[in-house]
C-alpha cells in the first residue's frame, strides 16, 4: 500500500539553527500538507501546497517557515531559526483531490 | 474560526464493551468530516463523511454524520485491546471562493483505553 514517508524520525537541534524536514508524498497525489502536534495538544494545520505553490497557510506559518517541492517526489518544510516552542511532532500529509488525507509517521523535532 | 470539539476526552472500557465517541463542529462552508485513529504516531484514516444520515461501516467500526445538528459519532462494538488509541475527528471546509485545498481542523481527540 502506498504511504507517505518522512525523514528523519527524530531531530534534535539547537535554538536558532535551521532545520529541514523531509517528506515523500504518495506518488499520484496532488495536494501536500504540513501539520504539527505539540505534545498533549491538538494536531494543527500549518500549510497546504498545490500546483507548486502555497494554497493556504495558518497563522503559525510565519516568515520563519517555508516549504518547497524541489523535485517530483520530495516535499520539505524548513524552519529558519528554531525556537524552543517549535518543539513538536511534524506530520506531512498528501491527498489526491484534497479529500482523504494520508499522513506520514512524523518527525519529532526537539529544540534545545 | 472553524471549531471541532470531541467528547469524552478519555474513556476506559473492558474488552467486549461498545463505545460511542462524539464530535461536534462549527465550520463555515462544510465539506467533509473525517475520523482518524492515532496510535503511536501517524493518524490513520478511518472514515470520511459528507452526507447526513448515511452510515459508514468497516468491521466493528461505524460512523454517521448529522449535518443539521453539526455532529458525528463513531461507534466501536465488541472492543478489543488493539482499539486502544486516540481517535481524532477533523473537518474540511470550502473557502470563501468555494474552493477546498483539503485543510483539516482537528478536535482534541478522545483517548480510548480498552482493558483485557
Amino acid at each position: 500500500e502506498p504511504e507517505v514517508t518522512q525523514t528523519p524520525s527524530h531531530q534534535v537541534t539547537q535554538m536558532g539553527q535551521e532545520v529541514i524536514l523531509r517528506c515523500v508524498p504518495i506518488s499520484n497525489h496532488l495536494y501536500f500538507y504540513w501539520y504539527r502536534q505539540i505534545l498533549g495538544q491538538k494536531v494543527e494545520f500549518l500549510v497546504s501546497f498545490y500546483n507548486n505553490e502555497i494554497s493556504e497557510k495558518s497563522e503559525i506559518f510565519d516568515d520563519q517557515f517555508s516549504v518547497e517541492r524541489p523535485d517530483g517526489s520530495n516535499f520539505t518544510l524548513k524552519i529558519r531559526s528554531t525556537k524552543l516552542e517549535d518543539s513538536a511532532m511534524y506530520f506531512c500529509a498528501s491527498t489526491w483531490l484534497g479529500l482523504q488525507a494520508f499522513f506520514g509517521q512524523g518527525t519529532r523535532l526537539t529544540v534545545v | 474560526e472553524d471549531k471541532v470539539v470531541q467528547s469524552p476526552l478519555s474513556l476506559v472500557v473492558h474488552e467486549g464493551d461498545t463505545v460511542t465517541l462524539n464530535c461536534s463542529y462549527e465550520v463555515t462552508n462544510f465539506r467533509s468530516l473525517l475520523w482518524y485513529k492515532q496510535e503511536k504516531k501517524a493518524p490513520t484514516f478511518l472514515f470520511m463523511l459528507t452526507s447526513s444520515g448515511i452510515e459508514k461501516k468497516s468491521g466493528r467500526l461505524s460512523s454517521i454524520l448529522d449535518k443539521k445538528e453539526l455532529f458525528s459519532i463513531l461507534n466501536i462494538t465488541a472492543t478489543q485491546t488493539g482499539d486502544s488509541a486516540v481517535y481524532l475527528c477533523a473537518v474540511a471546509a470550502f473557502n470563501a471562493g468555494g474552493t477546498s485545498y483539503g485543510k483539516l481542523t482537528f478536535g482534541q481527540g478522545t483517548i480510548l483505553t480498552v482493558h483485557p
